[in-house]
């Protein structure tokens, strides 16, 4: 299995305001992944984090609203850029083991942006 | 497109009664399948999947089986327990990689003892 450690676990932002999200592994993993969940919806992909290249974005989501990084393969991060009251969302981390099996899930970042 | 669509919630259920939370997806190829669930306070972990079509994964007394000719995943416990009380997702895989996932919106469990 993989702990995954998330920071912050909240945070309340101003307007136009940027946050960076930590995620850290305990264990080296393959793959990493951040995740959204606005209230009252599912969840929805936002990028996959690659290790020493840039992420690679799903539909929707652009780089300069949500810069990754991955500099190792236990370390991400993801900034959430000029943000307004609709990135409101949990923003979750997740990774999948060595043998690519499972997914495995941070306890995410409550992000309230006023 | 993609997509999953599980039952509406909140499901409030008696301690040992039985559950069963619907979910059927829209897929292109042939995707695994998921049921994740996060209890009060914790993160999202899963709790069972199947890989192809007519597999059933299990775990913790919950089940669930792959039709592909109705392109469900239904959750099925025989008898629940308070500590079931959660949220349920149900998701499928796409392009390859069970790391990009497509999930519903989640079903909220509560047990009532």
């Amino acid at each position: 299995s993989a702990v995954i450690s998330q920071k912050p676990s909240r945070d309340i932002c101003q307007r136009g305001t940027s946050l960076t999200i930590q995620c850290q592994v305990d264990s080296q993993v393959t793959m990493m992944f951040w995740y959204r969940q606005q209230p009252g919806q599912s969840l929805t992909l936002i990028a996959t984090a690659n290790q020493g290249s840039e992420a690679t974005y799903e539909s929707g989501f652009v780089i300069d609203k949500f810069p990754i990084s991955r500099p190792n393969l236990t370390f991400s991060t993801l900034t959430v850029s000029n943000m307004s009251p609709e990135d409101s969302s949990i923003y979750l981390c997740s990774v999948t083991a060595l043998t690519n099996e499972k997914l495995f899930f941070g306890s995410g970042t409550q992000l309230s942006v006023l | 497109g993609n997509s999953v669509t599980q039952m509406e919630g909140p499901v409030t259920l008696s301690e040992e009664a039985f559950l069963t939370i619907n979910c059927t997806y829209t897929a292109t190829g042939y995707p695994s399948l998921f049921w994740y669930v996060q209890y009060p306070g914790e993160g999202l972990q899963l709790l069972l999947k199947a890989t192809k079509a007519d597999d059933k994964g299990s775990n913790k007394g919950f089940e669930a089986t792959y039709r592909k000719e109705t392109t469900s995943f239904h959750l099925e416990k025989g008898s629940v327990q308070v500590s079931d009380s959660a949220v349920y997702f149900c998701a499928h895989s796409y392009g390859g990689s069970q790391g990009n996932l497509i999930f519903g919106k989640g079903t909220k469990l509560s047990v009532k003892p």
